[in-house]
This record gives C-alpha cells, structure tokens and sequence, in this order.
C-alpha cells in the first residue's frame, strides 16, 4: 500500500458526461501528480500540483482540469467525454517537486466512457 | 525531448531462470534520475528503485539487480531466479525536470510472463 488513496476505483459513463476523479496524497507529500495510462498511449503525464499551485503540465486536453485543495487533497475533472478517454488514471504524490523525489502511485481509476 | 525505450514488448521465461529487461534513455540533461516501477496483474505501480546519473555502480536488491551504464545510455534491469509473482508490467521512467515542477516520463513497459 502506497499510502495515496483513490476514489472511485471503476467508474462508467457515458459519452458527453462529465466525472471527477479524487486522490489524497500520502501523509507529508505536498505534490500531486496525475496520469493516465491508455493501450494506445501508454503512461502519460497530465499535470502537476505543488501545496495548491499548479507546476507543471502535459498533455491534458482542455476538456480535462484539475485542482489541489488546502488538505492537498486533488481532484481530476473530465468533461464533454468521448469514448477515447476511456482509460486507467492514476495519481501520484511525493514529497517535494524536483526530479529526484520518489513519485509514488495510488491504485487507480478506471474510467470507461459507453 | 526526453525518451524511454524499452524494447521489449514481451518476454516469456520458465520459473528459476533469469530474465533482463532493457532500458535506453535518451536526456540532454546532465542531472537526471531514472527509475522502474511494477504494474501487477492487480493494476498499481509499485516503485522499485531510484538511481541518479552520477552514481553508475550497480545496485542488487535480494533477486532484483539494476545494471547503469551512461556511455550506452542504458538502465537494465535482471531478476535471478524468476518467481510466478514477478509477472508483471515493468516500467522503465525518466525523470524530466520542468520549468517550476517535475514529471515522469515512461517507456511503453516490458510485459514479463513467468511459467511454472
């Protein structure tokens, strides 16, 4: 158990819809990551979050936002979804916001637009 | 641009033999740090090591052993006596350092299969 925790862990939806994806980092990490891993893509990096600041980005559609709340908590919003946003997202946090720190990963959400 | 290949799609190997999985890399960073993660079966990334670009001793961990060679631009890694739980996903990772943050970016992973 990494210590991130995800909800929901399957979600399904329809084409048009709109879901948020929520993730609580491990107890002292101030970063949050998200990603998403597809068959075609693979594992991509969407966007990073720093103690509520926003510190990296990308390749996030614009249909896709996020945010960092003051509890560090992030939630991963997805709007307007088309049947190719149907994938494996993932969250991750670490300590700090250089490339050496640890990036550990939650177990997921799997999102399957119909 | 920074870029992770691994090559190997999928490797298929008997329990007890020794399985290496290959990683190139390529970073016009000189500071950079590399990694390898896990996906079982049950979906999360498990982190399994860190390795930065100025130490290029190998490192062994019980069965796992990662071998770091910067002339080749390469991070392999080698499991002695392969188990059936060791099917899994294995992903190469770059660290790439952005403007004001940080991102991981990964190969297209090696799927191992272990047979008893």
């Amino acid at each position: 158990d990494s210590g991130v925790t995800q909800t929901p862990k399957h979600l399904i939806t329809a084409t048009g819809q709109r879901v948020t994806l929520r993730c609580s980092p491990r107890s002292g990490d101030l970063s949050v990551y998200w990603y998403q891993q597809s068959l075609d893509q693979g594992l991509q990096f969407l966007i990073q979050y720093y103690n509520g600041e926003e510190r990296a980005k990308g390749n996030i559609l614009e249909r896709f936002s996020a945010q960092q709340f003051p509890d560090l908590h992030s939630e991963l919003n997805l709007s307007s979804l088309e049947l190719g946003d149907s994938a494996l997202y993932f969250c991750a946090s670490s300590v700090g916001t250089t490339r050496n720190n640890e990036q550990f990963f939650g177990p997921g959400t799997r999102l399957t637009v119909l | 641009a920074q870029k992770v290949t691994q090559a190997q799609t999928e490797i298929s190997v008997v329990e007890k033999e020794d399985v290496t999985l290959d990683c190139v890399y390529e970073t016009r960073d000189t500071t950079y740090y590399l990694f390898w993660y896990k996906q079982p079966p049950s979906g999360e990334l498990v982190f399994l090591i860190r390795r930065n670009s100025f130490d290029e001793q190998n490192e062994i961990s019980g069965r796992y052993s990662w071998n770091f060679q910067k002339s080749t631009s390469s991070f392999n890694f080698t499991i002695t006596a392969s188990q059936v739980v060791d099917s899994a996903v294995y992903f190469c990772a770059l660290s790439g350092q952005m403007e004001y943050g940080n991102k991981l970016v990964f190969g297209a992973g090696t799927i191992l299969r272990v047979k008893s």
